[in-house]
């Protein structure tokens, strides 16, 4: 098992764009989350999803920030438009139910020019 | 509010010697807690979690309640311990809630 697959791992893109990332979670794990990670504030929980559905988005910094899951084995994570304050490290993780252990992926490092 | 304190952003010490990372926490229900590491160039994994009551690599972590703490403790350090080590509780919608982290460098 490749553990949880995130893409790209790097990104850059200049301010005004559309960022997509983009998670696979671990085969039979029904919950995901997806984290931002940044010096000044460590990491924080972005959103999470339950069987594809998402149960707390609180964490989402404000409107420019989106995520979906279509399916079990996919979620993204969209910024539009990006600024340069988003620059971080994103990573998504994965459990099943019943354990709460999350396994991560290796994170997309995203800068903004 | 539920929060995780690391006091110590940096700990830098020899080979051999003991280490004891330090976690306070802020949670008014029973917490269940976590020390996740994230080697140089790996992904964040999980160390140990205070219910297993278990020694994974030699570390150690004992919850105490009435000091509201969850400190990491290993008798001799090793220099592949050197790795930044999160702190983390989950809440009561299995939500983790992160410590800033603890980078640890041991020295040869």
């Amino acid at each position: 098992d490749a553990g949880v697959i995130q893409s790209p791992r790097h990104e850059v893109t200049e301010m005004g764009q559309e960022v997509t990332l983009r998670c696979k979670p671990i085969s039979g794990h029904d919950y995901l989350f997806w984290y931002r990670q940044t010096m000044m504030r460590g990491l924080e929980l972005l959103i999470y999803f339950n069987n594809n559905v998402p149960i707390d988005d609180s964490g989402m910094p404000e409107d420019r920030f989106s995520a979906k899951m279509p399916n079990a084995s996919f979620s993204t994570l969209k910024i539009q438009p990006s600024e340069p304050r988003d620059s971080a490290v994103y990573f998504c993780a994965s459990r099943p139910t019943g354990n709460n252990e999350q396994f991560f992926g290796p994170g997309t490092r995203l800068t903004v020019l | 509010a539920q929060r995780v304190t690391q006091p110590e952003k940096l700990l830098s010490v020899f080979k051999g010697a003991p280490v004891e990372l330090k976690c306070n926490y802020s949670y008014s229900g029973s917490p269940e807690l976590f020390w996740y590491v994230q080697y140089s160039r790996q992904r964040l994994q999980l160390l140990l979690r205070h219910i297993s009551r278990e020694s994974i690599k030699g570390f150690t972590a004992d919850l105490n309640k009435g000091e509201t703490s969850f400190h990491l403790k290993k008798p001799f350090a090793q220099e592949e311990d050197s790795a930044m080590y999160y702190c983390a509780l989950m809440d009561s919608s299995y939500k983790l809630i992160f410590g800033s982290g603890t980078r640890l460098l041991v020295r040869p």
